[in-house]
């Protein structure tokens, strides 16, 4: 199976900061890796696929790179309804794995 | 706008079973692959079956293998997710899911709201 790890585990920003989290798969994925949200009592949402593609309807302060083993989500200019918990899980082959998440404090 | 709702969840004795169900709407439903998707209390998403539109191939986390079985009925919209043998590492939150694909899921687009099951004596 392809390990997901993420890192921070917890990150604590302020209201227009930038804030870069990491997630490293145990071995190629290509850019088969989606980001998603999660609010507490909330289902997940989709934010990014395929490494860099903006969900519809995501605001452009999010972003995504990377391919192979190594990939980064960028949320710039912080809003307060950005705190949540933030997820990668590869979709390149079964079993997918997802990444042991990042909360994410607004200060 | 899609819509995916969740059932079947409760409480169950470790070794016994429970069918979750999750309904669709505002989607043609055989057109994409679904997945169920579990959180245990206070931890992260674990992903753990998968199903093609058709409802053919078939894909489990080995957490899971031999004991769940992941199914559909195309005509009623419905993803289906029969547990067996159920585990107190079981207890969650389960979510069904909708991919973008057909074949395999890839992301998931859309989700449920979740139904809590529970394994305790």
């Amino acid at each position: 199976d392809i390990q997901m790890t993420q890192s921070p585990s917890s990150v604590s920003a302020s209201v227009g900061d930038r804030v870069t989290i990491t997630c490293r798969a145990s071995k190629g994925i290509s850019s088969w890796l989606a980001w998603y949200q999660q609010k507490p009592g909330k289902a997940p949402e989709l934010l990014i696929f395929v490494a860099s593609t903006l969900q519809s309807g995501v605001p452009s302060r999010f972003s995504g790179s990377g391919s192979g083993t190594d990939f980064t989500l960028t949320i710039s200019n912080l809003q307060p309804e950005d705190s949540a918990t933030y997820y990668c899980q590869q979709t390149h082959s079964f079993p997918y794995t997802f990444g042991q998440g990042t909360k994410l404090q607004i200060k | 706008e899609v819509q995916l709702v969740e059932s079947g969840g409760g409480l169950v004795q470790p070794g016994g079973s429970l069918r979750l169900s999750c309904a669709g709407s505002g989607l043609i439903f055989s057109q994409y692959a679904m997945s169920w998707v579990r959180q245990a209390p206070g931890k992260g998403l674990e992903w753990v079956a998968a199903l093609s539109g058709s409802g053919e191939i078939t894909y489990y986390a080995d957490s899971v293998k031999g004991r769940f079985t992941i199914s559909r009925d195309n005509s009623k919209n419905t993803l289906f997710l029969q547990m067996n043998n159920l585990r107190a590492e079981d207890t969650g939150l389960y979510y069904c899911a909708k991919g973008q694909g057909i074949i395999v899921p890839t992301a998931s687009v859309d989700w449920g709201q979740g139904t809590r099951v529970t394994v305790s004596s």
